[in-house]
């Protein structure tokens, strides 16, 4: 697509629930990044991908976050057991070695509510 | 660890006025800096993009400059205009493969 497309746009989920979710990078793009941002923070940087494997999974919070690319195209971030400390933006950014070596263009973020 | 920081954390002028926007980053072993736009409930627009060997990029009313030696790097905006209202932020990758850490953003107010 012409770019970074997320979803869930919105998603309000009981504590204790998984929850899914889904990114599409921009056509090419082989660079994934998953960032977190919470209500009046800044961003905190995930996890991120070079083809389907994550060479940097630093971010992570805690064994209830994963995450996985497949085909070197979408990307998934699960969270398992979703506590309320998890309501955050999630936002999803693609890069490429072509062009702009290292410009990141993000998604518009999946805004996860956990009640 | 690289540590990003934006000052002032937020402006408000009247329309017209230019803008000038601080962003200082402890470690100057960076490969590039990117400076975004967020808009209120939307993900992160790419406004410039510097590498490391650039000492500015332009572009329309937009000019940033980066100081590698001194760790700064300042965004101009020109003529501001109401649509300029939004939280500007600033990001440094130490990787050609773009992680990026990000600074905490000036939110910006343009009166008409």
């Amino acid at each position: 697509g012409a770019g970074v497309s997320q979803s869930p746009s919105n998603k309000v989920t009981e504590k204790g629930k998984d929850v899914e979710l889904r990114c599409d990078p921009i056509s090419g793009h082989t660079a994934l990044y998953w960032y977190r941002q919470r209500l009046g923070q800044g961003l905190e940087f995930l996890i991120y991908f070079q083809g389907n494997s994550a060479p940097d999974k630093s971010g992570l919070p805690s064994d209830r976050f994963s995450a996985e690319r497949t085909g070197e195209s979408v990307s998934t971030l699960t969270i398992q057991r979703t506590q309320q400390e998890d309501s955050a933006v999630y936002l999803c950014a693609s890069s490429s070695r072509r062009g702009k070596t290292g410009e990141l263009f993000f998604g518009e973020g999946s805004r996860l509510t956990v009640l | 660890k690289q540590e990003v920081t934006q000052i002032p954390a937020a402006l408000s002028v009247p329309e017209g006025e230019n803008l000038v926007l601080n962003c200082s980053f402890t470690d100057s072993a960076i490969y590039n800096l990117q400076w975004f736009r967020q808009d209120p409930g939307k993900g992160l627009t790419s406004l410039l993009l510097i590498q490391s060997s650039q000492r500015e990029q332009t572009s329309g009313r937009l000019n940033a400059s980066l100081d590698k030696s001194s760790g700064r790097s300042t965004l101009y905006i020109a003529a501001s205009q109401p649509g300029d209202s939004a939280t500007y932020l600033c990001a440094v990758s130490t990787d050609s493969w773009g992680k990026l850490q990000f600074g905490a953003g000036t939110q910006v107010v343009v009166t008409p």
